[in-house]
């Protein structure tokens, strides 16, 4: 079946730093990626939807410039967290549709922590 | 064999009765989160358990965490819950990390 890894898997870095989290579609094309952050022992939260080639669509509260996402290819989604801080800290999840919009296949998830 | 297994793959109902979908696992969880997606659109959380039972509206849900399996109910299905529902778990064996079931394809016919 369709595979989506994200890198890293885990993340811890220091206040005020950016951090990169990738999200790839291994063995399909893209055309659509979403990114979900989950506080803990909360449900999942939808931030934004990318479509290859365009400005990714914000969700209503989630800040545009301190979630900054690039999708430049049909493989590839990145979530940049900018001058992060602690309360950053989540599970940050992308997942990845193709032409067919009715199935998504989701990454693993990547945990950062904001010291 | 996956760590999350979801029954059925694909369900197709009439308008009216009722819906089971269930979800089984083998990890050590400390929640269970249902989740629906409609056609085209992202992830709706529905639910978030860790025992017992919870209801919204016509949507039940139901977790037995000595049998490791959980369930979805809808009762009164409408063609509006035509959806894809998936069930996740916290897995507390690998840093809470989410693992994720296959999902369901629910279609209600009217």
């Amino acid at each position: 079946g369709a595979v989506v890894s994200q890198h890293p898997s885990w993340v811890i870095c220091k206040s005020g730093t950016s951090v990169k989290i990738e999200c790839r579609s291994l063995d399909f094309q893209a055309t659509t990626m979403f990114w979900y952050r989950q506080f803990p022992k909360q449900s999942l939260m939808l931030m934004a939807t990318s479509n290859e080639g365009s400005k990714a669509t914000y969700e209503q509260g989630v800040e545009k410039d301190k979630f900054l996402i690039n999708h430049a290819s049909l493989t590839l989604s990145t979530l940049t967290v900018t001058s992060a801080h602690p309360e950053d800290s989540s599970f940050y999840i992308c997942s990845a549709s193709t032409h067919r919009v009715d199935t998504q296949y989701f990454g693993p998830g990547t945990r950062l922590t904001v010291l | 064999k996956n760590e999350v297994e979801q029954s059925p793959q694909n369900l197709t109902a009439q308008e009216g009765e009722f819906i089971t979908i269930n979800c089984s696992y083998s990890v050590g969880i400390s929640a269970l989160h249902w989740l629906q997606q409609h056609p085209g659109g992202g992830i709706v959380s529905l639910f978030m358990l860790s025992s017992g039972k919870k209801k919204h509206g016509r949507l039940i849900a139901t977790i037995n965490i000595q049998e490791k399996h959980s369930s979805l109910h809808i009762t009164a299905s409408h063609p509006r819950d035509s959806a894809v529902y998936i069930c996740a778990v916290d897995n507390m064996d690998s840093n809470y990390q989410l693992i994720w079931g296959a999902g369901t394809k629910l279609i209600i016919k009217p």
